[in-house]
């Protein structure tokens, strides 16, 4: 069965500090990998996609990584601001480039609060 | 959350009761979808339909029903049957085609909080 694992479930930082945030999948075949983040009753709003073949993406104060042999990515957030308090929402797609058929298995979320 | 609408954002319902939520779309996408949000369990993938008559389900689509008539418009049924139905509900489009940045980027509505009392 596909599954998205994010860690940690919530954080807490000061502002201007920097933190990142993991996600560990187990999703195949894999296909794609979306950074989204959703402010509060907001929906969620994608923030970067990574490719098997792509390591890091920045957008940014945003870097996304992605390590496709152990499965896992991260999104790094430097010299965070208050309007990063937000849910951040990993989301793998699994199915083959291209095909019409593919699967969306969305992570639980982190809860980011950034304090003044 | 432009071009995608949903109404109401809230919504109450007595418990036994069907309830239907809607969603509109001016974006001419084919895809659409319905999630359910709980706090602390992220988004769940109801039904989904990837073009005008049909329409499949997803993760938890017992106590639910669509319908894809029109391309515009994809309407979420919450029936007496669903257990536990408070809750956020989120349609959303699935935007961008093969080789695009935005490929298979899902464009979230606003939402309907549905509350039954």
């Amino acid at each position: 069965k596909n599954q998205v694992e994010q860690s940690p479930q919530s954080l807490i930082i000061l502002e201007g500090k920097n933190c990142t945030l993991q996600c560990n999948y187990t999703v195949s075949p894999f296909s794609n990998l979306r950074w989204y983040k959703q402010d509060t009753g907001r929906g969620p709003v994608s923030l970067t996609i990574m490719t098997f073949s792509e390591n890091t993406k920045s957008n940014g104060r945003y870097t996304a990584t992605l390590d496709a042999d152990t499965k896992q990515s991260s999104l790094h957030i430097t010299a965070s601001q208050l309007s990063d308090s937000a849910s951040y929402i990993c989301v793998v797609r699994s199915g083959y480039s291209g095909a019409g058929s593919y699967q969306l298995t969305f992570g639980k979320g982190t809860k980011l609060s950034v304090i003044p | 959350d432009g071009g995608i609408t949903q109404s109401p954002k809230y919504l109450f319902r007595k418990e036994g009761q069907n309830v239907t939520l809607s969603c509109e779309q001016n974006l001419n996408h084919d895809a659409m979808y319905w999630y359910r949000q709980d706090p602390g369990q992220g988004l769940r993938l109801i039904y989904y339909s990837q073009i005008v008559n049909d329409f499949q389900k997803g993760d938890i689509a017992e106590g639910y029903s669509v319908s894809r008539e029109k391309k515009e418009s994809f309407p979420l049924t919450v029936t007496s049957a669903q257990k536990n139905p408070t809750a956020f509900y989120r349609c959303a489009i699935s935007i961008g085609g093969w080789g695009s940045s935005t490929y298979n980027e899902q464009f979230f509505g606003p939402g309907t909080r549905l509350t039954v009392l």
